[in-house]
């Protein structure tokens, strides 16, 4: 595997059920990032974490958990979450997060879909 | 705060030039950059360009930079099918990136 990797590509859930989504990145990176696409808007920067810190929590509800247990690993947990939160939910990483010139890599996403 | 807008849909017939524009209000943005997404793909990276630069040409890509009326644009010459996808500025400050909502481009042939 290369790049960024992102599982599943395609999650229903119900309101009420728990589910994860999963992003690795390949790349030796050390920044990692959860943003939230829906449809014609803004990319929304949710999460970002560096060295496994996390140094961004854009007033994201609870019902979303980030977890970074290494720095090639980044989990988004979800529960109790509203049809409003259905999206496409992108991972990226960069090789540091204080450096301006650091590209971000994106995964291919997440399609969810809250029923 | 941060606010970068696009217009949402360009056609362009196959062979022409394709030019997206978009404005930011960050003027302390130090890097603007331009980003692709085809369906059911993430972002990729097609271009950026440095604050202190007006211009910048990458094969069919150019990007112009007016930093002081915060506008940036994207031409892309000979526009072919395989450039039909979602373009999306964004402006980098510190690691944050804010994005724009993206330009649907479509190529007809």
């Amino acid at each position: 595997e290369t790049g960024v990797t992102q599982t599943p590509r395609h999650l229903v859930m119900g309101m009420t059920n728990k589910k994860s989504l999963k992003c690795e990145q390949h790349l030796g990176h050390n920044a990692m990032y959860w943003y939230k696409q829906s449809a014609k808007k803004p990319l929304e920067l949710m999460f970002v974490y560096s060295l496994e810190e996390r140094v961004e929590n854009n007033s994201v509800p609870s019902r979303f958990s980030p977890e970074c247990p290494n720095s090639s690993h980044l989990f988004l947990h979800l529960h109790t979450l509203q049809p409003e939160d259905s999206a496409l939910y992108l991972c990226a990483s960069s090789q540091e997060t204080g450096y301006n010139g650091d590209e971000q890599f994106f995964g291919p996403g997440t399609r969810l879909t809250v029923l | 705060g941060e606010d970068v807008e696009q217009s949402l849909f360009l056609s362009v017939r196959e062979g022409d030039s394709s030019v997206i524009n978009c404005t930011y209000t960050d003027s302390s943005s130090t890097y603007l950059y331009w980003y692709k997404q085809e369906p059911g793909a993430g972002l990729q990276l097609l271009t950026y360009i440095f604050s202190n630069m007006d211009m910048k040409q990458d094969q069919r890509l150019t990007v112009l930079l007016n930093k002081k009326d915060k506008h940036l644009s994207l031409r892309i010459a000979d526009t072919q099918t395989g450039d039909s996808a979602i373009y999306f500025c964004a402006e980098k400050n510190d690691y944050k990136l804010s994005f724009g909502a993206g330009t649907t481009v479509t190529v007809r042939a």
